[in-house]
């Protein structure tokens, strides 16, 4: 089964500090993606990365950063959170062509 | 412009009827589509996954049918259980891109 998994359930962080989300797929998959999805908006793409060190801007890119490494491994960054970065934060991975697969998901509260 | 679209948003059913949920797609030039579900505050799991050539794909209950000329996917779920009770998303990555674009998705309650 692939599995990915997410650093953190639950995170509460205060504004202004920076945040580290961290995401492992065990797949070997080449893409891998961070979402933010907040009610009445749906699931909207942060960023994506296609390979190692490999970044895209997704739609909302703006107040984030990533991080690719190693392939397993896709770090999202909040450089200085703000209390309108408070959501819920999913990351995927996919192998081309198939499957795209998500985490357990991040709610992140930035008080 | 490139968009997925659920409707309705929300249905609410009684245990053991068997579902249609809707999926509609501009551009028929699609790679792949997949069918996600989500339960309240958790990730999406995937479903089932249809590539560009395929006409239906089935799980257990589940049975995804793709009509890429009139721009279409159907789930259908047979003999509904309370335990189907979710949001059901719809994606779609079309030629040339990496990305899925997900519809809003439809919120389904099945009653006992």
């Amino acid at each position: 089964d692939v599995k990915v998994t997410q650093s953190s359930r639950y995170l509460v962080k205060r504004t202004g500090e920076k945040v580290f989300l961290e995401c492992v797929q065990d797949m070997d998959h080449e893409n891998m993606f961070w979402y933010r999805q907040d009610p009445g908006l749906g699931l909207r793409l942060i960023y994506f990365s296609y390979d190692v060190k490999m970044k895209e801007k997704g739609d909302i890119p703006e107040g984030y950063s990533v991080s690719r490494e190693k392939k397993e491994r896709f770090s999202l960054i909040l450089e200085s959170a703000s209390t309108n970065q408070t959501s819920m934060y999913l990351c995927a991975s996919r192998k081309i062509p198939g499957e795209q697969y998500f985490g357990p998901g991040t709610r992140l509260t930035v008080t | 412009k490139q968009e997925v679209t659920q409707i309705p948003a929300a249905l609410s059913v009684p245990e053991g009827e068997n579902l249609v949920l809707n999926c509609s797609f501009t551009d028929s030039a699609i790679y792949n589509l997949q069918w996600f579900r989500q339960d309240p505050g958790k990730g999406l799991t995937s479903l089932l996954l249809i590539q560009s050539s395929q006409r239906e794909q089935t799980s257990g209950r589940l049975n995804a049918s793709l009509d890429k000329s009139s721009g279409r996917s159907t789930l259908y779920i047979a003999a509904s259980q309370p335990g189907d009770s979710a949001t059901y998303l719809c994606a779609v990555i079309w030629g040339g891109s990496e990305k899925l674009v997900f519809g809003k998705g439809m919120k389904l309650t099945v009653n006992p």
